[in-house]
């Protein structure tokens, strides 16, 4: 069954560029999250979108970073003036709903790395 | 404040020997509680939660996983190894905000080797 799509699966940019990665929910998934990895490691979270809610932004490391989701779907993650510490892989997740009972399904992530 | 501790790096264990991965919490109001898995260059796929219930949870690939709410954990349990459980694990426990809104926060993670 289809999953959670991220694109592109990688990306090389040059430092002060701008990238916008994609990410297409499970259909019928209410709720959308951003996450960062860096190298094998933790997750760090970035935002999270909630049917029509306001976005919760709490997690973008600075204004360079934005999101949006169009038509409660399709979300995608804008970096500003890419910085090499922005190198990282970036997971998109979604679940049925918000409330966190329900399991939250990943994409493959983008592998991102600035020049 | 509110987290999830993942106390070691990195656990090894020999094939067909019993593995568990620990994990404890830290939250405000009931816990729900998941364990996550991640191969190389893969997103994380779902093992098992605990909502409510029965504390010993089973989950995918055989693993389980206990609810201990006094010790504030919820450590990973697999009877017997297999070397293609060798992935990278991550815990994950609901925490509640003000207002009533909640989301999940991630432990750090765990390197499971399991060796031949």
């Amino acid at each position: 069954g289809a999953g959670v799509s991220q694109s592109p699966s990688n990306k090389v940019t040059e430092k002060g560029k701008d990238v916008e990665l994609r990410c297409d929910p499970i259909s019928g998934h209410t709720a959308l999250y951003w996450y960062r990895q860096s190298l094998g490691q933790g997750l760090e979270f970035l935002i999270y979108f909630q049917g029509n809610s306001a976005p919760d932004k709490s997690g973008l490391p600075s204004d360079r970073f934005s999101a949006e989701r169009t038509g409660g779907s399709v979300s995608t993650l804008t970096i500003q003036r890419t910085q090499q510490e922005d190198s990282a892989v970036y997971l998109c997740a979604s679940s049925l709903e918000q409330g966190a009972r329900q399991p939250q399904h990943f994409g493959d992530g983008t592998r991102l790395s600035i020049l | 404040a509110q987290s999830v501790a993942q106390p070691e790096d990195q656990v090894n264990v020999a094939e067909g020997n019993p593995l568990t991965v620990k994990c404890t919490y830290s939250v405000s109001g009931n816990p729900y509680l998941f364990w996550y898995v991640q191969y190389p260059n893969r997103g994380l796929q779902f093992l098992l939660k605990y909502i409510t219930g029965d504390n010993l949870v089973k989950g995918s690939y055989g693993f389980e996983a206990e609810f201990n709410k006094s010790q504030t954990s919820f450590h990973l349990k697999k009877p017997s190894a297999l070397v293609s459980d060798s992935a990278l694990y991550f815990c994950a426990v609901r925490a509640v905000f003000s207002g009533g809104y909640n989301k999940l926060i991630f432990g750090a993670g765990t390197r499971l080797a399991v060796h031949p």
